[in-house]
């Protein structure tokens, strides 16, 4: 169990309402990530931190934002949702061994947007 | 730009049979690659690294190859059980900035 919680699992909600996706580690480890998965797409990167207050963005990241204020937690928001957005959404860790950068997921958020 | 190819078709076999699952890229050889099994509503779970001047890699059934020559990573699960059933995800390292990209993955059906 790599310590990593997300919240909501499940949400609902109308397009153009906002929405904050919440990952929580007890891992202590510095890179973290937001993905989003899609079938006929796989996994994409939507935006990844490298420590409080650092974060880059991925290959899909129009349309979320991101805030990491503290190590343990990192938030994605959707400003403003729209029926493109649905999906499910992971949030991973990076293990910490060398520069092997294997990855911890969450169990996942499923969002649908009306 | 870097590309990653993985059978798109399921793969079903018996159990106790070996199966084999490809993951070919289409660039530069990446530093390592790494595989994932992904359960229905579950997030992906890794399982192996095989780095770039490794040939293999083994743990317990799982043995992962890789060929920088043909640009290929198998990955074989010996005496294959029903609980093997899953997606199968491999992922290789961008080249920079701790990023991944990934495989769409193959579905494997182990029938009993």
């Amino acid at each position: 169990d790599a310590g990593i919680t997300q919240s909501p699992r499940h949400k609902v909600t109308e397009t153009g309402t906002p929405v904050t996706l919440r990952c929580h580690q007890t891992e202590n480890h510095r890179y973290m990530y937001w993905y989003r998965q899609d079938p006929g797409h796989g996994l994409r990167l939507i935006h990844y931190s490298y420590g409080v207050k650092d974060t880059d963005k991925g290959e899909v990241s129009d349309g979320y934002s991101v805030s990491r204020s503290k190590t343990e937690d990192f938030l994605l928001t959707l400003e403003s949702a729209t029926s493109s957005q649905t999906s499910v959404y992971f949030c991973a860790i990076r293990g910490e061994l060398a520069d092997t950068g294997e990855l911890f997921f969450g169990e996942g958020s499923r969002l649908t947007v009306l | 730009s870097q590309k990653i190819e993985q059978n798109s078709e399921a793969l079903n076999i018996q159990e106790g049979k070996t199966a084999t699952l490809t993951c070919n890229y289409t660039n530069y050889s990446p530093a390592y690659l790494q595989w994932y099994r992904q359960d229905p509503g579950r997030g992906p779970v890794f399982l192996l690294l095989i780095r770039e001047n490794e040939k293999e890699k083994r743990k317990e059934r799982l043995k992962v190859t890789f060929d920088t020559t043909l640009k290929q990573s198998l990955f074989h699960i010996t005496a294959s059980q029903p609980a093997d059933s899953a997606t199968y995800l491999c992922a290789l390292d961008a080249g920079n900035n701790r990023k991944l990209i990934w495989g769409l993955g193959t579905s494997l059906a182990v029938n009993p």
